[in-house]
């Protein structure tokens, strides 16, 4: 049985970073990151890509999120930098599947809430 | 980046009905589309990947279809525990993965 365990609710100020876990067993460790505004949709920020090894990061946060992955411990982390008013949002880590066509996003963390506040 | 537009944003249903909802690419993307199903205060939850293959568990009332630019999410006979936002997603450019805006399906 596959289970996704994120860490707890976080409040930051102005400025701050924030590093959220997710803790995965049953399942290979190759996490991704979506993250969902209050009242809006899902956003993709990164992850492994599994078939190169590499982690791809969405433009939007290029040099400010970070993803690293403990394999001794089947735990991914993604740290956000420099966090403003509008990185509040449920932060969700999903593992993901591989088909032919293309990879899809299995399982899901509860999600970790991130409140930016001063 | 490759945009993923749903319609509609939102729609009433009553239990029973057959519900279709749109997803378009803003270019074409194969069968690289994927559907789920988010309910207020859950993670989302996988339907379809590749277009139109049913994810394990999910019930058979809920199909794929579409290659290219365009495709549907069918469910063919709504029920209660149905009502929620359902989301495309495209995975056709791994470098920048895209959602749709999300369609909300209420109770009529």
């Amino acid at each position: 049985q596959v289970q996704v365990v994120q860490s707890g609710a976080e409040v930051k100020k102005p400025g701050a970073s924030v590093k959220v876990s997710c803790k995965v067993s049953g399942y290979e460790l190759s996490m991704h990151w979506v993250r969902q505004a209050p009242g809006k949709g899902l956003e993709w920020m990164g992850g492994f890509d599994p078939e190169d090894g590499k982690t791809l990061y969405a433009q939007n946060f290029q040099g400010r999120v970070t993803m690293t992955e403990d394999a001794s411990t089947y735990t991914s982390y993604m740290e956000l930098s420099s966090l403003r008013s509008e990185d509040t949002a449920v932060y969700y880590c999903t593992t993901v599947g591989i088909a032919v066509a293309g990879n899809y996003f299995d399982y899901w963390g509860q999600g970790t809430l991130v409140t930016v506040s001063s | 980046d490759i945009q993923m537009t749903q319609s509609p944003s939102s729609l009433s249903a009553s239990v029973g009905d057959r519900v279709t909802i749109t997803c378009r690419a803003s270019q074409s993307i194969s069968s690289y589309l994927n559907w789920y199903q988010q309910k207020p205060g859950q993670a989302p939850k996988l339907l379809i990947y590749a277009a139109s293959s049913l994810q394990s568990g999910v019930p058979s009332r809920f199909s794929g279809s579409g290659s290219g630019t365009d495709f549907t999410l069918t469910i063919s006979s709504l029920q209660p525990e149905d009502f929620a936002t359902y989301y495309c997603q495209q995975s056709y450019s791994p470098l920048a993965l895209t959602f749709g805006g999300g369609t909300k399906v209420e109770i009529k």
